[in-house]
């Protein structure tokens, strides 16, 4: 069964250093999200994309935020200076669509740790 | 603004028991709710949502738009059950869903 893929699993950061983190959604998925974990704390949507452009962001996505899909198959999330409180876990989701029945599609995860 | 509360952080039955994980969302239009699941060193995974009125690995939810809420229940619990829950909702067929602060479930032999 295809699944949604993250690298790396676990990177760990100076604060003020870049960071961009990979995903590869599910081949035949035309909506792709980003979301983060703070440890301890709930799961927060943080960008959509569909059809090469942000569908919805929230206010945790703000400048420092970026979003990519250079190459048709990556879906890239990179935050241009890290600060302490973007240390979480990130999830990568996609999904066909946005029916009721579509299902968002997790992958597993990169842990980011910003020193 | 929308919001989803599970009120338990950890709930622990013992294996046989009936389980019942608690999911009340605040939204005054028609909510989409679903339930997520991980397993431990698992992924998020989808495990109902309430348009399907389905049964998944002996769960049912029932979404009660008089009460707001959408509690998961499972009538024999089981050791595989062991998970951490979390109960998600989706508005006015927006992209993101709102999550619960998740309730990790363990069951006991």
């Amino acid at each position: 069964e295809p699944e949604v893929t993250q690298t790396p699993s676990h990177q760990v950061t100076q604060m003020g250093q870049e960071v961009i983190l990979r995903c590869v959604p599910i081949s035949n998925h035309l909506y792709f999200y980003w979301y983060r974990q703070i440890l301890g704390q709930k799961v927060e949507f943080l960008v959509s994309f569909y059809n090469n452009e942000i569908s919805e962001k929230s206010e945790i996505f703000d400048d420092q935020f970026s979003v990519e899909r250079p190459d048709g198959s990556n879906f890239t999330l990179k935050i241009r200076s890290t600060k302490l409180e973007d240390s979480a876990m990130y999830f990568c989701a996609s999904s066909v669509g946005l029916t009721q029945r579509d299902t968002q599609y997790f992958g597993p995860g990169t842990r980011l740790t910003v020193l | 603004a929308q919001r989803v509360t599970q009120p338990e952080k950890l709930l622990s039955v013992f294996k046989g028991a009936p389980v019942e994980l608690k999911c009340n969302y605040s939204y005054s239009g028609s909510p989409e709710l679903f339930w997520y699941v991980q397993y431990s060193r698992q992924r998020l995974q989808l495990l109902l949502r309430h348009i399907s009125r389905e049964s998944i690995k002996g769960f049912t939810a029932d979404l009660n738009k008089g009460e707001t809420s959408f509690h998961l229940k499972k009538p024999f619990a089981q050791e595989e059950d062991s998970a951490m829950y979390y109960c998600a909702l989706r508005v006015d067929s927006n992209y993101q869903l709102i999550w619960g602060a998740g309730t990790k479930l363990i069951i006991k032999p």
